[in-house]
């Protein structure tokens, strides 16, 4: 049973538009919410997290929304670029558990 | 220098052949992981160690062992592989408590 979802499984964009990507999930005692970046051929990368304490967080282009009502979060990458084409799961945590991952989101930005 | 390698890199097994996976970091981090990537699923969590001489067992643990024998190393086990344990395994490393984790490169397994 997979404790976070992620939506879209896949997205495109144009070079320069606003991509979105969607996570949910179910435990509430979750606190922890990591986003990471996968290139093909490499592991995951850490790209930005959030806290719960929180509902947004700002990295550059890449910001993350977080409802915590509705345990959902998004992240949002502004002006995306070629370069940022990858795989990208949400991840969450709950004190020093470890991160459950969701299924990904695999972006392509065309030039 | 990489934190977290990985080996062997790339595993042809036989179905009901003993399979290692190694993992070693220079982090100093108390905790680590093993996950699988398939398609779909993302990234499942098999094992995972808060230190050396501990493990515990993750979501999809049937089909796998674990051992930390010290800080640096943790090995992921498959007495009995079979072929649904094909996939890409990930080792990684992290502190306590909101912490990165740092990934390995992965272990692409084939078991025929």
């Amino acid at each position: 049973q997979q404790q976070v979802r992620q939506s879209p499984q896949s997205l495109t964009v144009w070079e320069g538009e606003t991509a979105i990507l969607n996570c949910s999930y179910e435990n509430s005692a979750f606190d922890y919410f990591p986003w990471y970046q996968q290139f093909p051929g490499e592991g995951p990368a850490l790209l930005i997290s959030i806290l719960s304490v929180s509902d947004k967080k700002e990295d550059g282009r890449f910001t993350i929304f977080f409802n915590k009502r509705e345990k959902k979060l998004s992240l949002h990458i502004a002006d995306s670029q070629p370069g940022d084409s990858a795989t990208y799961f949400c991840a969450a945590s709950e004190n020093n558990n470890a991160p459950r991952f969701g299924a990904g989101t695999k972006l392509s930005v065309k030039p | 220098e990489a934190a977290v390698t990985q080996s062997p890199r790339n595993k042809v097994a036989v179905t009901g052949g003993k399979v290692t996976l190694s993992c070693n970091q220079t982090n100093n981090h108390n905790n680590m992981y093993w996950y699988r990537q398939d398609t779909g699923h993302g990234l499942r969590l098999i094992h995972y160690s808060y230190g050396a001489g501990s493990t515990e067992k993750g979501d999809i643990p049937d089909g796998y062992k674990a051992s930390r024998p010290s800080q640096e190393n943790f090995s992921l086990i498959l007495e009995l592989a079979t072929p649904s344990q094909t996939s890409v395994y990930f080792c990684a490393s992290g502190d306590t408590l909101y912490a990165e984790q740092f990934f390995g490169p992965g272990t692409r397994l084939t078991v025929l």
